[in-house]
């Protein structure tokens, strides 16, 4: 049972930023957000996770509310080949080490 | 690094044959290794984790008699779909954590294989 809300679907200009918010109300004080994305016919692929800072990589960055309730995964510049579904997930390494996908966020990056 | 292979990418089979899915971590050791079924247009669904030199742990609702897991390595995890029917057609990723103490470490899936019963 998924423990994160994320829109059905989101559409984007190439080069643009895109902005996939992710809600997590019931977060626990030791759950990571994991971003993953997944294009059509391949498994997922990492995007980014964190924990309460504020994290920045090659492919995007995760700004995580102060009260860790939300979390929105910043795709600075968007190009056709993010066109993807986005998945943000919780994982807890201290129960169940696991993960569980929710529906995710269907991106569409128009040229 | 942390590449995960699986194999077969897409196979097809006949009603009432197995078919085995190979899921190799190529640079690294993995402890956990996790396994999902996906229908057309829906998310993943887990289905059971592996650890190895240990029984798998399944999720409800998925036969463990029907879905062979076998992890005997550190760097190998293998799914058998036993006497397979039409509806365990399905798109089937496999998934690796890096290393022991794996919690803050993310995972490394696979490509998947697409499974056609006919």
């Amino acid at each position: 049972d998924a423990k994160t809300t994320q829109p059905n679907s989101m559409e984007s200009n190439e080069e643009e930023p895109v902005h996939l918010p992710c809600n997590h109300s019931t977060i626990s004080g030791t759950d990571y957000i994991h971003w993953y994305r997944q294009l059509p016919s391949q498994g997922p692929e990492y995007v980014i996770h964190g924990l309460t800072s504020n994290v920045n990589n090659r492919m995007a960055s995760l700004a995580i509310a102060e009260d860790r309730k939300s979390s929105t995964l910043i795709l600075h510049r968007a190009t056709l080949r993010d066109a993807a579904v986005y998945y943000c997930i919780l994982r807890d390494p201290l129960n169940n080490n696991d993960m569980r996908f929710g529906a995710g966020t269907r991106l569409t990056v128009k040229p | 690094g942390a590449v995960v292979s699986q194999h077969p990418s897409w196979v097809i089979c006949k009603s009432g044959t197995s078919v085995k899915i190979e899921c190799r971590s190529l640079d690294f050791q993995a402890t956990t290794m996790f396994w999902y079924r996906q229908f057309p247009k829906q998310s993943l669904m887990l289905m059971a984790t592996s650890n190895e030199g240990s029984k798998a742990t399944y999720e409800q609702g998925v036969e463990k008699d029907k879905f062979l897991i076998n992890h005997a390595s550190l760097t190998l995890s293998t799914l058998t779909v036993t006497s397979a029917h039409p509806e365990d057609s399905s798109f089937y990723i496999c998934s690796a954590v890096r290393g022991i103490s794996s919690y803050n470490s993310p995972l490394h899936f696979g490509n998947g294989t697409r499974l056609t019963v006919t």
